[in-house]
Parts: C-alpha cells; sequence; structure tokens
C-alpha cells in the first residue's frame, strides 16, 4: 500500500464548477500538506501548503487537512478552463527533507 | 530567467547505453533533488544533495550516480540503461529555512527519457 493514495481520475467538470481533490495517507508522522498543480509537459508548481489540520484559502482554491482521518483535500471554486492541469498531493513529515506525493488526478475543466 | 533548467529536454536512446542529464538553479538555494515520474504520473524521490552532500538516496539502483559540483548544479549520471528506466526526470530546488523538508521546491522543466 502507497503511504498516499490518490485517485488519478480523469475527471472532467464544466466551467464554473466546484472542484473536490483528495487524498488519504497512512503516515501519522506528516506535518505539512501542500498541492502542486502540473500542466501537461511541465514540471509541477506549489498551489497550496498547509501545516497540520485546518483550512487554508486563496483566492479560489481552498486546501483542508484532516489529521484525524488522514484526508487532505483541495477545492477550486468557479473553476476555469485554465486549470485544467493534474493535481499531486504532498507531505512530509517534520525533519523528513523530502516530499511523498500521490500518483496526482488529471483534472479537465470544460468551456 | 528559468530558475530551475535541465538538460536535455528529450533523450531517446539504446538499452545499455549510459547517459547523462544536467540540472542548474539560479534561485540561490541550498538544497537539490532528483525525482522519477513514471508513466502514470507517480512522482518519487531519488536523491536530495543539501550544500553538495548527499542527504537523501531512496532505493535507486546503484546504476544511477548523482553528482553535484556546487551548489548550483545537480547532474545525474545512469549506467546501463534498462527499459525500465523510461520516465521524465525533474530536477528540483529549494531554500533550507529549517522546516525539515517542507520548503516550497521548484521544479525544472523535466527530461523525458526513453530507452529502446
Amino acid at each position: 500500500q502507497k503511504e498516499v493514495e490518490q485517485d488519478p481520475g480523469p475527471l472532467s467538470v464544466p466551467e464554473g464548477a466546484i472542484v473536490s481533490l483528495n487524498c488519504t495517507y497512512s503516515n501519522s508522522a506528516f506535518q505539512y500538506f501542500m498541492w502542486y498543480r502540473q500542466y501537461s509537459r511541465k514540471g509541477p508548481e506549489l498551489l497550496m501548503y498547509t501545516y497540520s489540520s485546518g483550512n487554508k484559502e486563496d483566492g479560489r482554491f481552498t486546501a483542508q487537512v484532516d489529521k484525524s482521518s488522514k484526508y487532505i483535500s483541495l477545492f477550486i471554486r468557479d473553476s476555469q478552463p485554465s486549470d485544467s492541469a493534474t493535481y499531486l498531493c504532498a507531505m512530509s513529515p517534520l525533519g523528513a527533507q523530502k516530499l511523498v506525493f500521490g500518483q496526482g488526478t488529471r483534472l479537465t475543466i470544460n468551456p | 530567467d528559468t530558475a530551475v533548467s535541465q538538460t536535455p529536454k528529450y533523450l531517446v536512446t539504446q538499452m545499455g547505453n549510459d547517459k547523462s542529464i544536467k540540472c542548474e538553479q539560479n534561485l540561490g538555494h541550498d538544497t537539490m533533488y532528483w525525482y522519477k515520474q513514471d508513466s502514470k504520473k507517480f512522482l518519487k524521490i531519488m536523491f536530495s544533495y543539501n550544500n553538495k552532500e548527499l542527504i537523501i538516496n531512496e532505493t535507486v539502483p546503484n546504476r544511477f550516480s548523482p553528482k553535484s559540483p556546487d551548489k548550483a548544479h545537480l547532474n545525474l549520471h545512469i549506467n546501463s540503461l534498462e527499459l525500465g528506466d523510461s520516465a521524465v526526470y525533474f530536477c528540483a530546488s529549494s531554500q533550507d529555512k529549517g522546516l525539515g523538508g517542507a520548503e516550497t521546491q521548484y521544479f525544472g522543466p523535466g527530461t523525458r527519457l526513453l530507452v529502446l
């Protein structure tokens, strides 16, 4: 079993929809939680960063972490075609000097 | 200016050959990484260097040898290439802020390796 599980999709939604992306994990030592966005044929880029449990909002994006359930989510409001990409969750234990990534969910927003 | 650059972008080679991928970052970061992304988009860390010192060496075959001549460069040499080495290899860098590996990592554009 992988440390981080993420549904690879693909996920296709109409423009303007609310998108929910999720990851579960098994390592209770994970303290830092991130979402990276990867456009086709590009490197991943950091989208959201959360420490421990709680919510964080940045524009149309909201990241949630529920450590008790070992579950993290990324919500995208008013989705745009430019949001079409692969979204990778990533997490790290404190002091581990490395990120463990989920498989990534391929998202398409249809105009 | 490109923050993290990799060369070459594409690499097609025969099984058994030896090849190198180069990475350079102009962000002044202390830490650099090599990741492998397979055909299912699964991104997995291979190596990490901090100020030219190896700090992470995941279970990678010893045919893979990273080299960091200075903290702005991290190269990856692969000996005796195998079909299973076909993947996209990403270099990344981050600035050590004492967060224990949770610093933002900046990725290069990737090198697409195809072994025939």
